[in-house]
C-alpha cells in the first residue's frame, strides 16, 4: 500500500512569490491535514480537509490556503511568501477517524530567500 | 486551550539503557494520545497510540500508558539501541477536533554505542 506522497521534496522561492505544495494521501483516506514544522515554533496545525471540505483550521494568516480534490489529493498554497515561511511542510492522511492516528508524508522543505 | 508538554532534550543515553520521556497534556474531554518519531530528513512515523484511559500502547519495545488521573502519557523503553536515535513527539487529538493533532515540542534522543 503506497504511503502519503508529497511533492516536491525541496523548493526554493523568493520573497513575494507564491508556492503550491501537493499531497497524495493513502488510497481510501478521505482526510488530509497540513502542518508547518520550524525549529522555533515546532509542529503547528494549518488545516484539515475531509471529503473536499475544510473541516478545521489553525491560526495562520489568510496567505495560507488549501483545497482538496475529489480523489482526496490536496494542495496547499502560500501567497506573498515571507522569510518566516521557510519550514518543513508535512501532510498527513487518515480514513476520517482521528483516534486511529495519522500517516505522514516525508514533507516539502520550503526555503524562502 | 489544549496543549502537550514534553520533557526537554536532548537526552543522551548509552546503548541498552532505560528510556523515559515524560509527556503531560491538558485537554477537555477524553483525547486520543500518540507518540510519533522523526528520523533526520524524514516525516513523522506513528510509534504508538492510546484512545482511552488506562490503555497501553506498545510498538518496537516502546510503551506508554494513558493515565487520566495524572494527565500523562510517558514513553518508555527498557533497552535502547543506537538506531532509536531520533526526535520523539507526544501528541493529542482532542474529541470533536477532527484531524487536528496538537504536538509537544519534541525530545531529541541520542543513543551512544
Amino acid at each position: 500500500k503506497a504511503g502519503v506522497t508529497q511533492t516536491p521534496r525541496y523548493l526554493i522561492k523568493t520573497r513575494g512569490q507564491q508556492v503550491t505544495l501537493s499531497c497524495s494521501p493513502i488510497s481510501g483516506h478521505r482526510s488530509v491535514s497540513w502542518y508547518q514544522q520550524t525549529p522555533g515554533q515546532g509542529l503547528q496545525f494549518l488545516f484539515e480537509y475531509f471529503s473536499e471540505t475544510q473541516r478545521n483550521k489553525g491560526n495562520f494568516p489568510g496567505r495560507f490556503s488549501g483545497r482538496q480534490f475529489s480523489n482526496s489529493r490536496s494542495e496547499m498554497n502560500v501567497s506573498t511568501l515571507e522569510l518566516g515561511d521557510s519550514a518543513l511542510y508535512l501532510c498527513a492522511s487518515n480514513d476520517g477517524q482521528g483516534s486511529y492516528g495519522y500517516t505522514f508524508g516525508s514533507g516539502t522543505r520550503l526555503t524562502v530567500v | 486551550g489544549d496543549s502537550v508538554t514534553q520533557m526537554e532534550g536532548p537526552v543522551t543515553l548509552s546503548e541498552e539503557a532505560f528510556l523515559t520521556i515524560n509527556c503531560t497534556y491538558t485537554a477537555t474531554g477524553y483525547p486520543s494520545l500518540f507518540w510519533y518519531v522523526q528520523y533526520p530528513g524524514e516525516g513523522l512515523q506513528l510509534l504508538l497510540k492510546a484512545t482511552k484511559a488506562d490503555d497501553k500502547g506498545s510498538n518496537k519495545g516502546f510503551e506508554a500508558t494513558y493515565r487520566k488521573e495524572t494527565t500523562s502519557f510517558h514513553l518508555e523503553k527498557g533497552s535502547v539501541q543506537v538506531s532509536d536515535s531520533a526526535v520523539y513527539f507526544c501528541a493529542l487529538n482532542a474529541y470533536n477536533q477532527g484531524g487536528k493533532l496538537i504536538f509537544g515540542q519534541g525530545t531529541e534522543l541520542s543513543v551512544k554505542p
